[in-house]
């Protein structure tokens, strides 16, 4: 029964190119959390999806960034035209039911590095 | 504001010695609350985590934890440090109800455990 899956686990990528990154939930969940974390810095909320929906993307920057999840394939974290102060690690959570009422699981997460 | 505080940045503990790790909240209710740990570029794993009933719980790899809501605080605690405990570990915590998936983490504490 395989966690919660992320890839790719670093990507690099130049100032102004697209990063996608991408989550697939742990088999059975449809709720999908998206969470990134700064050097130095706590885990922060970002965006939190079920199948098809948007729930809340309160922590999503204004600009550049997005979040789906489709009815197939994985969740994905898109962002557009990164900068150097995209460079973080972000982590996707499932759970089987909204809310964090059992404890989420998390990814490996994915390094991002903006050259 | 909801928050969750971990006041050290860094601890340096024996090998075989005992371990207490501070987390401190700071919620208009009762939270919920866990402790996560993360070894280098991995992701994170639950240790335990606390939603009512005994103030005391135990999780996993001999970690235990107390809920003192007088102190607003819920300590990670372990007898005997284990080399392989060198990890950075998160509080985190979340109100039951409304946005009951939005975890807040603290920044971490980093433990180095000396031989």
């Amino acid at each position: 029964n395989a966690g919660v899956m992320q890839n790719p686990r670093h990507l690099v990528r130049r100032r102004g190119q697209e990063a996608r990154l991408r989550c697939s939930p742990m088999k059975g969940h449809s709720h999908v959390y998206w969470y990134r974390q700064l050097p130095e810095e706590g885990l922060k909320f970002m965006v939190y999806l079920q199948k098809e929906n948007i729930i809340d993307e309160s922590g999503m920057p204004k600009e550049r960034f997005s979040a789906e999840f489709p009815k197939e394939g994985p969740s994905i974290l898109r962002i557009q035209q990164v900068v150097r102060g995209d460079s973080a690690a972000y982590f996707c959570a499932s759970s089987p039911t909204g809310g964090n009422n059992y404890g989420y699981t998390f990814g490996s997460g994915t390094r991002l590095t903006v050259v | 504001a909801q928050s969750v505080t971990q006041p050290d940045i860094h601890i340096t503990v024996s090998e075989g010695a005992s371990l207490e790790l501070r987390c401190n909240y700071s919620y208009g209710a009762t939270p919920y609350l866990f402790w996560y740990v993360q070894s280098p570029g991995q992701g994170l794993q639950l240790l335990l985590k606390y939603f009512s009933g005994d103030t005391l719980v135990q999780g996993i790899k001999g970690f235990e934890a107390e809920f003192k809501r007088s102190q607003s605080s819920f300590n990670l605690r372990k007898p005997s440090v284990h080399w392989s405990d060198a990890a950075e570990y998160f509080c985190a915590g979340l109100v039951s109800g409304g946005s009951n998936y939005k975890l807040t983490f603290g920044k971490g504490t980093l433990l180095t455990v000396n031989p």
